[in-house]
């Protein structure tokens, strides 16, 4: 199995524009969660899905985040417009009971 | 929403020495995970303990739920435990939502 799969690995953008992650869950998996990890705030969770349906998004930041979940081999993560201090680490994981596999994160630099 | 604390924040090891990482979490859980960031930034599931005691290789833990914490052994560190340990937990009500802590690094010396 080729694991949680995050694209792109680095992305570099300017202030005001648009960003969007893309995440591959493991086949068969269920669950879908987005986490973002920084040195001021540490791992913390976004939205998780369960069977393509965001169950709980109390953690994303402002109404500039979505995300969404069209099917179960997708999900992607946008931000519009991008701020400097979206800068961090995404990551993507995904399980099918309670054990989570992640991805190897995005590395977002909003200039 | 439940507090989860680490110690030590930070731990240097000679090769071949053993530890022990702890995780306090402020109230019951039903999903304990502890992960192990390399370097490279890549995170690793290692142990699913809400209860009791698992091993894997040279690595073990033992989770006391009743008094809320976790301990993460690591015995003959080798250079490539490097890195950060994280323990991770969520409420009964909490779902798959997990809460991590803040992380013990770990540096192991040749």
């Amino acid at each position: 199995d080729a694991g949680v799969i995050q694209s792109p690995r680095h992305e570099v953008t300017e202030m005001g524009q648009e960003v969007t992650l893309r995440c591959k869950p493991i086949s068969g998996h269920n669950s879908l969660f987005w986490y973002r990890q920084t040195m001021m705030r540490g791992l913390e969770l976004l939205i998780y899905f369960n069977n393509n349906v965001p169950i709980d998004d109390s953690g994303m930041p402002e109404d500039r985040f979505s995300a969404k979940m069209p099917n179960a081999s997708f999900s992607t993560l946008k931000i519009q417009p991008s701020e400097p201090r979206d800068s961090a680490v995404y990551f993507c994981a995904s399980s099918l009971a309670l054990f989570q596999y992640f991805g190897p994160g995005t590395r977002l630099l909003v200039l | 929403g439940i507090q989860v604390e680490q110690s030590p924040p930070d731990l240097i090891l000679q090769e071949g020495a053993n530890s022990t990482l702890r995780c306090n979490f402020s109230d019951s859980v039903n999903n304990l995970q502890w992960f192990h960031q390399n370097p490279w930034g890549q995170l690793i599931n290692l142990f699913y303990i809400p209860s009791g005691t698992k091993q894997n290789g040279r690595l073990s833990a033992t989770t006391v739920a009743t008094e809320r914490y976790s301990l993460l052994y690591i015995s003959s560190s080798q250079t490539t435990d490097s890195g950060v340990y994280f323990c991770a937990v969520s409420g009964e009500a909490a779902g798959n939502k997990l809460t991590f802590g803040g992380g013990t690094r770990v540096l192991v010396k040749p």
